[in-house]
């Protein structure tokens, strides 16, 4: 069964530091998306990506992070200059078409030491 | 604005039946569920669309009312494996395009007991 793949599963990096997560979407998806959750709280929604550009951000999605997807299978997410506060699991996911399920992969724990 | 769920934690033996709601401020397009154990992702269980149609996966069912803009999860005859917290997700139709942004609920912990 296709599924949603992230790499690395974890990465610990200094404060200050920039990270990119990176993550290989379902093949055949149209819209793509980063959440994070920090331990023990809800899911939240960083920002969607359609048709090549950002459709939709959140206000944790500040200038410090941006999205690319490279070519045409990737879908990456740098965080410039981590904060401590940076510190969640990272949910790359993407979906077909409107009406259909979002499909999460399995996650990159980031920590911000 | 994030949905509310009730409640918040369930404890069942196996076998037992369960709900979970999911209410939300906003004119929904679609309500997700989803299932997430400790430390994995959120598993994708279905989505009801607006229309108010009832949807059903094995023994998990879901409905959705449109007017209330609520939804309700059926878990019956429960297995240890349906262990986990639940969470839905929303979907704002805004200006008739929908990217699929979701905003998820607080979660339901429910632990199956054998």
């Amino acid at each position: 069964e296709p599924e949603v793949t992230q790499t690395p599963s974890h990465q610990v990096t200094q404060m200050g530091q920039e990270v990119i997560l990176r993550c290989v979407p379902i093949s055949n998806h149209l819209y793509f998306y980063w959440y994070r959750q920090i331990l023990g709280q809800k899911v939240e929604f960083l920002v969607s990506f359609y048709n090549n550009e950002i459709s939709e951000k959140s206000e944790i999605f500040d200038d410090q992070f941006s999205v690319e997807r490279p070519d045409g299978s990737n879908f990456t997410l740098k965080i410039r200059s981590t904060k401590l506060e940076d510190s969640a699991m990272y949910f790359c996911a993407s979906r077909d078409l409107p009406g259909q399920g979002v499909f999460f992969g399995q996650g990159t724990r980031l920590t911000v030491v | 604005q994030q949905p509310v769920q009730s409640p918040q934690a369930v404890i069942l033996r196996e076998g037992e039946d369960a709900v979970i709601n999911c209410s939300s401020s906003k004119a929904l397009y679609s309500v997700h569920w989803y299932r997430q154990k400790h430390g994995e992702a959120p598993v994708f269980l279905m989505i009801l669309l607006k229309g108010g149609e009832q949807k059903g996966h094995e023994k998990i069912s879901a409905s959705f009312n449109e007017k209330k803009q609520q939804s309700s999860l059926y878990l019956t005859a429960s297995q240890l494996s349906y262990s986990g917290t639940y969470f839905c997700g929303t979907d704002v139709h805004a200006g008739g395009t929908s990217y699929g942004k979701l905003t998820f609920g607080q979660g339901t912990i429910l632990t199956v007991h054998p």
